[in-house]
């Protein structure tokens, strides 16, 4: 069966630094891909970045990265210069063969508070 | 990134009755759309997986019943919450997934429901 696992309920970071959010996964299916969302607190899920199992390099957007392990099964989110409105929830997510078919499963989401 | 409509954003309505809430796609077409669950400060949880022109996939443990998925057309899906009861509050989110590019699935904004 599929798992993600975020550990950090709630993370502070300092306005300008950088910042990383932990995330591990499991799954038998060799091919699989993890996403980061971001959840202000307005409620909507807004798609971060997207690493997929058999990409050889990490995935950077702007400011996002992601700390691709395939050994350790981590996917960590990685926020360089973090703004205040950085602030917000994030979940981290794996889309993979399942019973059933493919699936998209979150983590439990930390929540991140960026401090002036 | 590609744009899910949720509507409506909020509904508050008398145990009993029924609400429908609309997802739609607006810039792709989308065979597959999901329907998630949050409760607060938790995570999402996959309610069901919503098929065009097929049934939908129902996860373990939600009434088929109680929550109604259509998915007509490529571009629209709707979940109905049959005969609402105080414990059915709750924030409601759909997706869909973006077929080409990497499968990601992009959120609508998300309806809070609330059943006096």
């Amino acid at each position: 069966a599929q798992k993600i696992t975020q550990t950090q309920p709630g993370m502070f970071v300092q306005e300008k630094e950088a910042v990383t959010l932990d995330c591990t996964y499991d799954t038998s299916d060799p091919s699989y891909g993890l996403f980061w969302y971001k959840q202000p607190s307005s409620g909507e899920m807004i798609f971060l970045i997207y690493q997929g199992s058999y990409d050889q390099q990490n995935a950077t957007e702007g400011r996002y990265s992601l700390n691709f392990q395939k050994a350790r099964k981590s996917a960590n989110l990685v926020i360089s210069a973090s703004q205040l409105g950085d602030s917000a929830m994030y979940f981290c997510a794996m889309r993979a063969m399942n019973t059933g078919g493919f699936k998209t499963i979150f983590g439990a989401g930390t929540r991140l508070f960026v401090k002036a | 990134g590609a744009v899910v409509s949720q509507h409506p954003s909020r509904v508050i309505c008398k145990s009993g009755t029924s609400v429908k809430i609309e997802c739609r796609s607006l810039d792709f077409q989308a065979t597959t759309m999901f329907w998630y669950r949050q409760f607060p400060k938790q995570s999402l949880m996959l309610m069901a997986t919503s098929n065009e022109g097929s049934k939908a996939t129902y996860e373990q443990g939600v009434e088929k019943d109680k929550f109604l998925i259509n998915h007509a057309s490529l571009t629209l899906s709707t979940l109905t919450v049959t005969s609402a009861h105080p414990e059915d509050s709750s924030f409601y989110i759909c997706s869909a997934r973006e077929p080409v590019a990497k499968n990601i699935q992009y959120f609508g904004a998300g309806t809070r429901l609330s059943v006096l």
